[in-house]
């Protein structure tokens, strides 16, 4: 079975320190969003890309968070500087729009501990 | 931004219990609605895609409805087993049809 792979699993850094999380989406998927697990608002949506294309970063930190998809099989979510506030489990999940066409799937999350 | 609701927030039921809980959208321009499954520490799995008024779907004990002329989907289980506790979330993609804003979901508890 095809799966989206996020790396890393798990990331302990101090506040301020740059942050990377990488996600792969499937094959011939068009569209990838980003969220964040919250404990308030449950799966927060951060940004995300259609055919590579940025179309809604509007949920993210503007100064802090930067999201971008430098090739069809690799999704990047960059913080810097990282705050302990920043701390969650961020999901990449990809799928094909028109959204009536399939579910979309979840990656296993990288979770992120800013000390 | 769509405005998603889904009630209740929180239900505890017995094993064999049968349950359902809700979800209610704007009607208007309608595509898609989807219903995941959650469970504590994993990532969201995949249950429904439904897009019909009128649709019927069932995955073993797991069903769900659609009602897109009223904006409402239910998801029903029945039976429920421990192993059906997690939080229900469900996502209809807004009119442009570009994103997936979820719900906060029904967190779902079967004591044995």
């Amino acid at each position: 079975d095809a799966r989206v792979t996020q790396t890393p699993r798990h990331k302990v850094t101090e506040m301020g320190q740059e942050v990377t999380m990488r996600c792969q989406p499937i094959l011939g998927h068009n569209t990838v969003f980003w969220y964040r697990q919250t404990m308030m608002q449950g799966l927060e949506l951060l940004a995300y890309f259609r055919n590579r294309a940025p179309l809604d970063d509007s949920g993210m930190p503007k100064d802090r968070f930067s999201a971008e998809m430098p090739d069809a099989t690799l999704a990047t979510l960059k913080i810097q500087p990282s705050e302990p506030r920043d701390s969650a489990v961020y999901f990449c999940a990809s799928g094909l729009v028109p959204t009536e066409r399939g579910a979309f799937l979840f990656g296993p999350g990288t979770r992120l501990t800013v000390l | 931004i769509l405005n998603v609701e889904q009630s209740p927030q929180s239900l505890h039921v017995q094993e064999g219990d049968s349950t359902n809980f809700t979800c209610s959208f704007p009607s208007s321009n309608f595509y898609a609605l989807h219903w995941y499954r959650w469970e504590t520490a994993k990532s969201p799995e995949a249950l429904f895609v439904m897009t019909l008024n009128g649709d019927e779907k069932k995955k073993g004990r797991i069903s769900a409805t659609l009602n897109t002329k009223e904006g409402y989907s239910y998801l029903y289980i029945k039976g429920s087993q421990p192993e059906d506790s997690a939080t229900y979330l469900c996502a209809p993609p807004a009119h442009n049809n570009n994103d997936m804003r979820f719900g906060a979901g029904t967190r779902l508890t079967v004591k044995p």
